[in-house]
């Protein structure tokens, strides 16, 4: 089945760097959402955007939806040891609850 | 947490053989989606129940079916199993509207089915 590319596949950072991943679609979603998924654990919802162009922040966590609606990128500042896990977009419609995810970025911290 | 629950979390099952999944969802939610993330990838969509009815199915086979119940309890049955039904099966629950809800998913924590 179709799935999203995220980039980058994996990041090694030490505690207290800022973070930058991002997803792309070849096609257009109407809603984007973030999830991060602990070993053993199911997604857990971070972020939703619904607009164009929105930016919208969690706590350290920031996140935007492209402009052109085939694109979506996460920020997290001042990383810290619980932020550890692997991080997924996935894309939606209206008229349907039906998310497409992407390949999903693994996030270490470096000691 | 999330509030909804899955059950078993572990089995291990042989080909050929059938296996149901259960779920339970959040309180207030009426919108079931199913689930499958094999190791190393993303989940996969595999069906919807709204109000104990299919609300949308994603590229599986028919051998994958389910059941919503009126509580908003859900079933995964898996029949003939095969050995790259083994994955993580993930159980989601929402506030669905017909014609399309938020979009927010609260996923359970999976049942892992190995197939040998």
């Amino acid at each position: 089945g179709q799935q999203l590319n995220q980039s980058p596949q994996s990041m090694f950072i030490q505690e207290g760097e800022d973070v930058s991943m991002n997803c792309t679609s070849s096609s257009i979603f109407n809603t984007w959402l973030w999830y991060k998924q602990d070993p053993g654990e199911g997604p857990v919802l971070l972020i939703a955007l619904y607009k164009a162009g929105e930016l919208t922040s969690n706590g350290r966590l920031t996140a935007q939806f492209g402009i052109t609606r085939k694109d979506s990128f996460l920020n997290i500042s001042a990383s810290i040891p619980s932020d550890v896990g692997i991080y997924f977009c996935a894309g939606s419609n209206f008229g349907n609850e039906k998310l497409t995810f992407g390949t999903g970025t693994r996030l270490t911290i470096i000691p | 947490e999330t509030g909804v629950t899955q059950s078993p979390t572990h089995l291990i099952k042989t080909r050929g053989q059938q296996v149901t999944l259960r779920c339970s969802s959040q309180s207030g939610h009426n919108t079931v989606s199913w689930y499958q993330q094999a190791l190393g990838q993303g989940p996969q969509f595999i069906f919807q129940y709204y109000r104990e009815e299919e609300n949308g199915r994603g590229n599986f086979p028919p051998r994958f079916s389910g059941l919503q119940f009126p509580n908003y309890s859900s079933e995964l049955n898996v029949n003939a199993l095969e050995l790259d039904d083994s994955a993580l099966y993930l159980c989601a629950s929402s506030l669905g509207i017909r014609g399309g809800g938020t979009g927010e998913l609260f996923f359970g924590e999976g049942s892992r089915l190995t197939v040998l």
